[in-house]
C-alpha cells in the first residue's frame, strides 16, 4: 500500500481565515513533505520533515506553518493568506534512506486551495 | 533548477508504444533517474527509477544510455488513461532521505484515439 491521504480535497478561505490542511500516511515512512503547485507549473518543495523534525524550509512565508504531530501525520496551518497563495498543495512521504540507497516519494492527491 | 530537459509535449496513438526522452547530460555518478507522472489535477504518481541498468516494472520500462547522459521512458501500449505530464528527475542519495526532488516542466503526453 503506497497511499497518502489528504484532507480536505478542496478549500476556499478568506484572507483573514485560519485553516489547516491535513496529510496522513500509514506506510511507516519517516520523511514527509509539503509541495505547492500553481496552475500549469511543476510542484515546488515547501517543507521537509525527517523523523518528525523540520528539516527543510524553502524560505516559505510565515503565514504557512507546518506541524508534524507524529510520524504518520503532517499538517499545514494557514493564516492570513493572499489570493496568490491559491494553488494545489501536495503532501508526500518517503521511507528514508536507512538501509537503502534510494528513497522514493509517494504523493497524495492534493488539496485545491482558493483564497478569496 | 531542474537538471533535466524534456520535450514540452508529445502525441502517441492509443495502443502504440510511447517513448519519452529525457536529457541529463550533467548527471553525477551517484544520481538516480526517477520518472513520475501527473494526471490532470491529481498528485504525481511514481513510475520507475534506475541508476544505470535498464529497469522494467508493471507500468513502464526505463532505458538509460551507457554514458547515463540520457534516458527514455517507455510505455509499451499507451492508453487514453496515460495522458498526463511526465516528469524526469535526477537526484542522489544524501542524508536521511536523499536530495530534494526538483521538478522541471515535464513532457505533456497526449494519447490519441
Amino acid at each position: 500500500d503506497t497511499e497518502v491521504t489528504q484532507t480536505p480535497k478542496h478549500l476556499v478561505m478568506g484572507m483573514t481565515n485560519k485553516k489547516s490542511l491535513k496529510c496522513e500516511q500509514h506506510m511507516g515512512h519517516r520523511a514527509m513533505y509539503w509541495y505547492k503547485q500553481k496552475a500549469k507549473k511543476p510542484p515546488e518543495l515547501m517543507f521537509v520533515y525527517s523523523y518528525e523534525k523540520l528539516s527543510i524550509n524553502e524560505s516559505v512565508p510565515s503565514r504557512f506553518s507546518p506541524e508534524c504531530p507524529n510520524s504518520s501525520l503532517l499538517n499545514l496551518h494557514l493564516h492570513a493568506l493572499q489570493p496568490e497563495d491559491s494553488a494545489l498543495y501536495l503532501c508526500a512521504s518517503s521511507p528514508g534512506l536507512a538501509g537503502s540507497s534510494t528513497d522514493t516519494q509517494y504523493f497524495g492527491p492534493g488539496t485545491r486551495l482558493t483564497v478569496l | 533548477d531542474a537538471k533535466t530537459t524534456q520535450p514540452p509535449s508529445m502525441d502517441c496513438a492509443e495502443g502504440r508504444a510511447a517513448n519519452l526522452p529525457c536529457n541529463h547530460s550533467t548527471i553525477s555518478g551517484n544520481e538516480y533517474v526517477y520518472w513520475y507522472r501527473q494526471i490532470h489535477s491529481q498528485g504525481p504518481q511514481y513510475i520507475i527509477h534506475g541508476l544505470k541498468n535498464n529497469e522494467t516494472n508493471e507500468m513502464a520500462s526505463l532505458i538509460i544510455t551507457e554514458d547515463r547522459k540520457s534516458s527514455t521512458l517507455i510505455l509499451p501500449h499507451a492508453t487514453l488513461r496515460d495522458t498526463a505530464v511526465y516528469y524526469c528527475i535526477v537526484r542522489a542519495p544524501k542524508g536521511d532521505y536523499g536530495q530534494n526532488f526538483v521538478f522541471g516542466p515535464g513532457t505533456r503526453l497526449s494519447v490519441l484515439p
